[in-house]
């Protein structure tokens, strides 16, 4: 049974389409994130949900947008897509913050 | 703000060698978090190890031992007689609660190569 479970695993689409990544967790955790990793390998928070509610919001543009239907499950919208988008995007979750995150797989996403 | 500094980028070791990876954290609370994660080949993020504050007390598990040291803002990592399926990227991270935010800061990452 995976933990953290997002799809797809790889997403390659062109510039200015808008794309969607799920994300779904069975641990029961209170918390989902989103994080970039870009192709230096330095992993930076996009955003935290606790309880479906928005609790960080990094600087990321508004092209990003995060949906938490419920407690289970973070899905992250994206539109317009740019080259400079193109990461790999994992989700995370935890029982609650400060605890320890259990990642997806994640998603390589790449935009041409 | 946070930060946190790996300092070592790609470490490469001989099989069965040991190696220790820096994690130097920067922070104004008195209670903040820390962790390490392995990211293999493969890209998977594996959690190892978190650490609060409060608590200094050293970890050893298997191979894998944890230094703790408040007095120098260290957190490091050491690989006991390493094996090649220890070759993978080690982050270091720091949650704080009053000034981070309870956000996840990752360091940089070490890149640790075993060569059989």
């Amino acid at each position: 049974d995976t933990a953290v479970s997002q799809t797809p695993k790889y997403l390659v689409t062109q510039m200015g389409n808008d794309k969607s990544i799920k994300c779904e967790q069975n641990l029961g955790h209170d918390t989902m994130y989103w994080y970039k990793q870009d192709s230096k390998k330095f992993l930076k928070i996009m955003f935290s949900y606790n309880n479906k509610e928005l609790i960080i919001n990094e600087t990321v543009p508004n092209r990003f947008s995060p949906k938490s239907p419920d407690k289970a499950h973070l899905n992250l919208h994206i539109n317009s897509l740019e080259l400079g988008d193109s990461a790999v995007y994992f989700c995370a979750s935890s029982i609650v913050l400060n605890t320890e995150a259990f990642f997806g797989q994640g998603t390589r996403l790449t935009v041409v | 703000a946070q930060k946190v500094t790996q300092a070592q980028t790609e470490i490469s070791v001989v099989e069965k060698e040991d190696v220790t990876l820096d994690c130097v954290y920067e922070t104004r609370d008195t209670t903040y978090y820390l962790f390490w994660y392995k990211q293999p080949p493969s890209g998977e993020l594996v959690f190892l190890i978190r650490r609060n504050s409060f608590d200094e007390q050293n970890e050893i598990s298997g191979r894998y031992s944890w230094n703790f040291q408040k007095s120098t803002s260290s957190f490091n990592f050491t690989i006991t007689a390493s094996q090649v399926v220890d070759s993978a990227v080690y982050f270091c991270a720091l949650s704080e609660g009053n000034y981070g935010n309870n956000r996840l800061a990752f360091g940089k990452g070490n890149q640790v190569v075993v060569i059989p």
